[in-house]
């Protein structure tokens, strides 16, 4: 079935910083990919998706690119901020599921 | 408009107890999921209802596990003989359609069986 690959946390950056979070996947077809963001003590929010290969999601400073050719949805974001702090699940759809990654711990600091 | 609201938002059962989960979606979503989030993990797919029908229940761990819907709108998730590896946090979506993919997630309920 569909599966997603994201690189292992904590992340730690300082304020501003530049992000990126890798998310591979294996896909029959071209599904739909999310990020979906965590809070502490929050349940899932939607962060971003994109419907097809090429497109390009984005949200809150946010981006992601749906790449077809290296089978990738890397998380983007060009100076994050202490608030950015959480936990980040990329996604995608198979027989009406999400399947998930793992989850990549983002921590900022001052 | 309201989001999707699950209660309690946390329980300790002793091991062996029944435990109920409720799941109130949004107005009008005709699918909702259930998933179970163990510490540390992604969310994991336990089962799958559109309107009433549950469609697809293939990730419920065990037959403790049961989940209803039966007037299509608000889900129970009952837990029974509750063991320590039940412990996790079990979230609750919903989504506008059967086509529609984005799902919308509620808090969650975080279980922990002593």
């Amino acid at each position: 079935g569909n599966s997603v690959t994201q690189m292992e946390g904590p992340v730690t950056l300082s304020e501003e910083a530049f992000l990126t979070i890798n998310c591979t996947y294996t896909a029959t077809g071209y599904p739909s990919l999310f990020w979906y963001v965590q809070y502490p003590g929050e349940g899932l929010q939607l962060l971003l998706k994109a419907t097809k290969a090429d497109d390009k999601g984005s949200n809150k400073g946010f981006e992601a690119t749906y790449r077809k050719e290296t089978t990738s949805f890397h998380l983007e974001k060009g100076s994050v901020q202490v608030s950015d702090s959480a936990v980040y699940f990329c996604a995608l759809p198979w027989v009406q599921k999400l399947v998930f990654g793992t989850g990549t711990r983002l921590l900022v600091s001052p | 408009g309201a989001g999707v609201s699950q209660s309690p938002r946390y329980k300790v059962a002793k091991r062996g107890q029944d435990v109920a989960l409720r799941c109130d979606p949004i107005s009008g979503h005709v699918s909702l999921f259930w998933y179970q989030q163990a510490l540390g993990q992604g969310p994991e797919f336990l089962t799958y209802f559109q309107n009433e029908a549950q469609l697809d229940k293939s990730g419920l761990p065990s037959d403790r596990f049961f989940a209803e819907r039966p007037e299509g709108s608000v889900s129970t998730l009952k837990i029974q003989r509750t063991q320590q590896e039940d412990s996790a946090v079990y979230l609750c979506a919903s989504s506008p359609s059967r086509t529609q993919e984005t799902q919308y997630f509620g808090p969650g309920t975080r279980l922990l069986v002593l």
